[in-house]
């Protein structure tokens, strides 16, 4: 079965950083296109960033360009995002998900999502 | 960036009445690269529908999605007591947007 967990998600200041993980069981992690996305409180879904299998292609939301970073091991199936210079806008649940694999494209649709961890943005 | 608007905003429905939900984008979707989304309250968001009109895993037979172009609907036949949720499209044709949502309520 599909599970994937997020972690490192807390309170933090405006101007500051926070660095949130995903993690995977049951499917070839090193495979799969994999991607952030957020939500906050009483809000709607907001891509925030993809990582294709290989790490060649990434792509940012405008939102976030200059200030988050996407990385991934595949030797460790794990999905990270480092998030600096945190505004009071970007605090949101935020969902690590999986896209495609196989030559589909980065940018695709997600068929699991992990529970969520939560960001808040406030002095 | 293409800009999906959904509609209605909520919809007030009975159990076993049918729900019709729109999504229009402000440009035309490349290869029809649209999904629908489910979300609970309270949970994670489920994929129920990709390129437009294919059912994702397990997803019952009620759901079905079409459209192309720049005008889509999901459409749940009838209604059961789990389907009232929040919906949302997402179109991954160029970079990867969301709708705003639509919410499907109890009458």
């Amino acid at each position: 079965e599909v599970q994937l967990v997020e972690s490192g998600g807390g309170l933090v200041q405006p101007g500051g950083s926070l660095r949130l993980s995903c993690g995977d069981s049951g499917f070839s992690f090193s495979s799969y296109t994999m991607n952030w996305v957020r939500q906050a409180p009483g809000k709607g879904l907001e891509w925030v960033s993809s990582i294709s299998s290989s790490t060649r292609y990434i792509y940012y939301a405008d939102s976030v360009k200059g200030r988050f970073t996407i990385s991934r091991d595949n030797a460790k199936n794990s999905l990270d995002l480092q998030m600096n210079s945190l505004r009071a806008e970007d605090t949101a649940v935020y969902y690590c998900a999986r896209g495609g694999s196989g030559g589909t494209p980065v940018l695709y649709y997600f068929d699991y999502w992990g529970q969520g961890t939560v960001v808040t943005v406030s002095s | 960036e293409i800009v999906l608007t959904q509609s209605p905003g909520t919809l007030s429905l009975s159990p076993g009445e049918r729900a019709t939900l729109s999504c229009r984008a402000s440009q035309s979707v490349s290869s029809s690269y649209l999904a629908w989304y489910q979300q609970k309250p309270g949970q994670v968001p489920r994929l129920l529908i990709y390129g437009a009109s294919s059912r994702a895993t397990g997803i019952p037979d009620r759901f079905s999605g079409s459209g192309s172009g720049t005008d889509f609907t999901l459409t749940i036949s009838r209604l059961e007591p789990e389907d009232f949720a929040v919906y949302y499209c997402q179109q991954y044709g160029s970079s990867l947007t969301f709708g705003g949502g639509t919410k499907v309520e109890i009458k």
